[in-house]
């Protein structure tokens, strides 16, 4: 079956340092979702990517949508301790099936 | 608007005993999904259903979990009887339509169980 894979699983950044989390599909998928989860809280919708190559930003972050559509990256600019959570990557394969979440990258930083 | 609405939102049990989750999901969602997230991992899907049907049930184990939607709107699962791996955050998330490409998930609190 689908599966979707993340690296690094942890990352302990210094306030101000950028932050990249990546994550890699075993099937082509139709679109790909990401997510934040703050320690003790439930997971909120950042962003769907759609398209081949797309790239969409918001604030700080920027999220890209690899050509095969198999892969994509989520980089965060100058992290600040708000940005403290997990962030998830979910896959959902071309033929419509249900989204299928990564295990996560925890981001914790230091001020 | 509100949000999806869970309860309990902790619930500590023996395994064996069996244990339900509710669920109210945001108003006028057509999809609702029940997840499943141990500890350091990702969500994982048990059910999702489309206002009172199931789309998908794949990774519900049935031996002992059940649930349903009966009137389309809230759900409860149950697992009857725990066992020790049981023991996870219960999420429960809804989308507006729920068509074929998936569309913006609003998850719920949780209902965190720890079996003993």
């Amino acid at each position: 079956g689908q599966q979707v894979m993340q690296i690094p699983q942890y990352q302990h950044v210094q306030e101000g340092e950028d932050f990249t989390t990546y994550c890699n599909s075993s099937t082509t998928l139709s679109n790909i979702q990401w997510y934040k989860q703050r320690p003790g809280g439930h997971p909120v919708f950042l962003i769907q990517l759609v398209k081949s190559g797309e790239v969409k930003k918001q604030k700080r972050l920027t999220f890209q949508f690899g050509e095969a559509k198999k892969n994509s990256s989520l980089h965060i600019t100058a992290t600040q301790t708000t940005d403290v959570g997990t962030y998830f990557c979910a896959g959902q394969g071309e033929y419509g099936n249900k989204l299928v979440f990564g295990a996560g990258t925890i981001l914790r930083v230091k001020s | 608007e509100a949000g999806v609405a869970q309860s309990p939102r902790y619930k500590i049990i023996e395994k064996r005993q069996s244990v339900a989750f509710w669920c109210n999901p945001i108003s006028g969602h057509a999809t609702l999904y029940w997840y499943q997230q141990i500890l350091g991992q990702g969500p994982k899907l048990l059910i999702q259903f489309q206002n009172n049907g199931v789309v998908d049930d794949s990774q519900l184990p049935k031996d002992r979990f059940s649930a349903e939607r009966l009137k389309g709107v809230d759900s409860t699962l149950k697992i009857q009887p725990a066992k020790l791996e049981d023991s996870a955050v219960y999420l429960c998330a809804s989308s507006p339509s729920g068509g074929r490409y998936q569309e913006t998930q609003y998850f719920g609190p949780g209902t965190r169980l720890l079996v003993l």
